[in-house]
């Protein structure tokens, strides 16, 4: 029983660039959610996916946007990135947007 | 929206000793989950337990609603208990997790 993955497990960008995070829900998942989580605080909530559509969305810029596929794979992009962009992202996966949420190993975001 | 207050911030034992984690919630929750957070960022489940009492090996958490309240305990502590611990609860209807500012363990040999 496959977990939730998430690709890539690094990567460094620089001011202004724009960069795609992916991430496959464990499986029999059809919700996918994403995290924002800065150095020693808590995750926040970016938004949510389920159909494909975003039902959810928390107190983020509109430089954050996502995407669900008919697989129930999901993106997040962020676009012209700032210094404060930098974080660990972390993907959840649930069942009809209910019940427990299981993460993944996360995407260790660096923007220099 | 909801807060969740989790105490205390920072706890450090000994190898062996027993520890009482402590999270405050707000509001209604139909949701409630208990996490350790591995070294490498990994949120690793630990319960789901929006009410009651669960136990699993060391591990027992309760949760009383009515109080709003959440405590996990770890018995017979070892080093790899070692990390951060959160709490993270989900209003009814909001279908997002909102997250403590979690608990550093750490057990000492």
């Amino acid at each position: 029983d496959a977990g939730v993955t998430q690709s890539p497990t690094h990567l460094i960008k620089t001011r202004g660039q724009q960069v795609t995070l992916r991430c496959s829900p464990k499986s029999g998942h059809d919700t996918v959610s994403w995290y924002q989580q800065a150095l020693g605080q808590g995750p926040q909530f970016i938004f949510q996916y389920y159909e494909e559509e975003e039902r959810q969305r928390g107190n983020f810029p509109d430089r954050f946007s996502g995407h669900q596929f008919p697989n129930y794979s999901s993106e997040l992009n962020v676009n012209a990135l700032l210094l404060g962009d930098s974080a660990l992202y972390l993907c959840a996966s649930s069942l009809a947007r209910a019940g427990v949420q299981y993460f993944g190993p996360g995407t260790r975001l660096t923007v220099t | 929206g909801i807060q969740v207050e989790q105490s205390p911030p920072d706890l450090i034992l000994q190898e062996g000793a027993n520890s009482t984690l402590r999270c405050n919630f707000s509001d209604s929750v139909n949701n409630l989950q208990w996490f350790h957070q591995n070294p490498w960022g990994q949120l690793i489940n630990l319960f789901y337990i929006p009410s009651g009492t669960k136990q699993n090996g060391r591990l027992s958490a309760t949760t009383v609603a009515t109080e709003r309240y959440s405590l996990l305990y770890i018995s017979s502590s070892q080093t790899t208990d070692s990390g951060v611990y959160f709490c993270a609860v989900e209003r009814r209807g909001a279908q997002k997790l909102v997250f403590g500012q979690g608990t550093r363990l750490t057990i000492n040999p």
